[in-house]
């Protein structure tokens, strides 16, 4: 079975502030693939990052960052410098090699207040 | 390059009826994914359909089911409709590995059952 966790149901930070979404996950399965979705009030989910169980290395993409540990089974993800267009919900999403199938956290509501 | 488009957008039906939701994914893209988004349960997976065929189903009953055609685009069918079956259903496409790519989402189709 796999599972994900984002315990932060409503983040609210004001612009320019950096904040970090949490995402912890579970399985059995030593190759999975992990990644972030935005879903912005329009509704259509947007692909942010893919990571597979082998590379723990750190990304920066721009203002977003991704951080990665297999010993804790995380993987967050953090936007400097938040902007108002952040605001949207975020998904961390888990695919194992044995489920074959994209489960995901419950969601992050990131509100940037100008 | 033309995105996932669904039809319709949105979809008001009775209780016990049926009905059919489409999706054409982006062009070049065979592999496609259904999901289903709750306020309650969230994004759940519904199936995946690679060359017309069903790759794998996720944990729903019968009355849902899915098929591809030869030009790679989908239909979903949700036969004798309950009240909770009214959510907004996601269609994604992908490259030939199917989930454990990124996928792009198309806008959705909202339905509601009364």
């Amino acid at each position: 079975a796999q599972k994900v966790t984002q315990a932060q149901t409503e983040i609210s930070v004001v612009e320019k502030e950096d904040v970090t979404l949490d995402c912890v996950y579970e399985t059995r399965d030593t190759t999975y693939y992990l990644f972030w979705y935005k879903q912005p009030p329009s509704g259509e989910l947007v692909f942010l990052i893919r990571r597979n169980s082998f590379d723990e290395q750190n990304e920066i993409s721009g203002r977003y960052s991704w951080n990665f540990q297999k010993s804790t089974s995380s993987f967050n993800f953090t936007i400097t410098a938040s902007q108002v267009v952040d605001s949207a919900v975020y998904f961390c999403a888990l695919v194992s090699g044995s489920a074959r199938q994209l489960t995901f956290g419950s969601g992050t509501q990131l509100t940037v207040l100008p | 390059k033309a995105g996932v488009t669904q039809t319709p957008r949105y979809l008001i039906k009775t209780r016990g009826q049926q009905v059919t939701l489409s999706c054409s994914p982006i062009s070049g893209h065979r592999s496609v994914s259904w999901y289903q988004q709750t306020p309650g349960q969230g994004l759940q997976f519904l199936f995946e359909y690679f060359s017309e065929t069903q790759r794998n189903k996720g944990n729903f009953p019968g009355r849902f089911s899915g098929r591809q055609f030869s030009n790679s685009r989908s239909e979903m069918n949700v036969s004798t409709l309950e009240l909770g079956d009214s959510a907004l259903y996601l269609c994604a496409s992908s490259l030939p590995g199917g989930v454990f790519h990124e996928q792009y989402f198309g806008p959705g189709t909202r339905l509601t059952v009364t």
